[in-house]
């Protein structure tokens, strides 16, 4: 079955440096792609997702990219500030028929003022 | 938009007790799902439920079971709380299988 290995398990910057966390996938018949922002003693919530069919999405300063024949998804911030601390998970899941995702194991992310 | 709710927040029970944790959802969702994350760890499937009455087993479902009572609402029982499950679980819902998944508050477990 899909295993997705996240890369860095703790990552630490300092205000408006870039960040780059990393999930690589192993089903070639992924599609939909999700990346997750939990802050610290909260939910899940939903921060941007991408479809194999789309292979990039940008927004609230964060930037996604699904590359698909290095089965490698990435999720890049531009100019970090302390509010972007938290844990980020990607999520990804097969096209149809399959109602289940599978998370990466998260990153830490913190940044310094 | 919608909401999921899950009660309670913070459940304490002994070691072998039983215990439940009830989701609710209001988007209309037809998939619902519930997950255990542990401290400082990623998330794990324990159960899912397609559509209403249906009930799918997930990778970590040994020690729980799970009931979808109707289309908005899905609990989880710990069969026989163990110390080493002391964890936050996760209820989930999406629109369909594929689909982005809105997650509630989490119930945070602790077995003394």
């Amino acid at each position: 079955g899909e295993q997705v290995e996240q890369r860095p398990p703790h990552l630490s910057v300092r205000e408006g440096d870039s960040a780059v966390i990393t999930c690589t996938y192993t089903d070639p018949n992924s599609y939909y792609f999700f990346w997750y922002k939990q802050e610290p003693g909260a939910s899940l919530q939903l921060l941007m997702k991408v479809f194999s069919s789309t292979e990039i999405n940008e927004g609230q300063g964060f930037t996604v990219l699904l590359n698909k024949k290095d089965k490698r998804l990435s999720l890049n911030l531009t100019a970090a500030h302390p509010g972007d601390s938290a844990a980020y998970f990607c999520a990804v899941s097969a096209y149809t028929g399959n109602y289940k995702y599978v998370f990466g194991a998260g990153t830490r992310l913190k940044v310094i003022a | 938009g919608g909401i999921i709710t899950q009660t309670p927040k913070f459940l304490i029970g002994q070691e072998g007790q039983k215990l439940t944790l009830k989701c609710q959802q209001n988007f209309n969702h037809d998939t619902m799902y519930w997950y255990r994350q542990d401290s400082g760890k990623g998330l794990r499937l324990i159960y899912y439920s397609i559509t209403e009455n249906d009930l799918q087993k997930g990778d970590l479902s040994e020690g729980y079971d799970a009931s979808r009572e109707k289309k908005s609402s899905f609990s989880l029982t710990v069969t026989s709380a163990q110390k080493n499950e002391m964890a936050v679980f996760l209820c989930a819902s999406s629109i369909l299988g594929g689909h982005e998944q809105y997650f509630g508050p989490g119930t945070r477990l602790t077995v003394l």
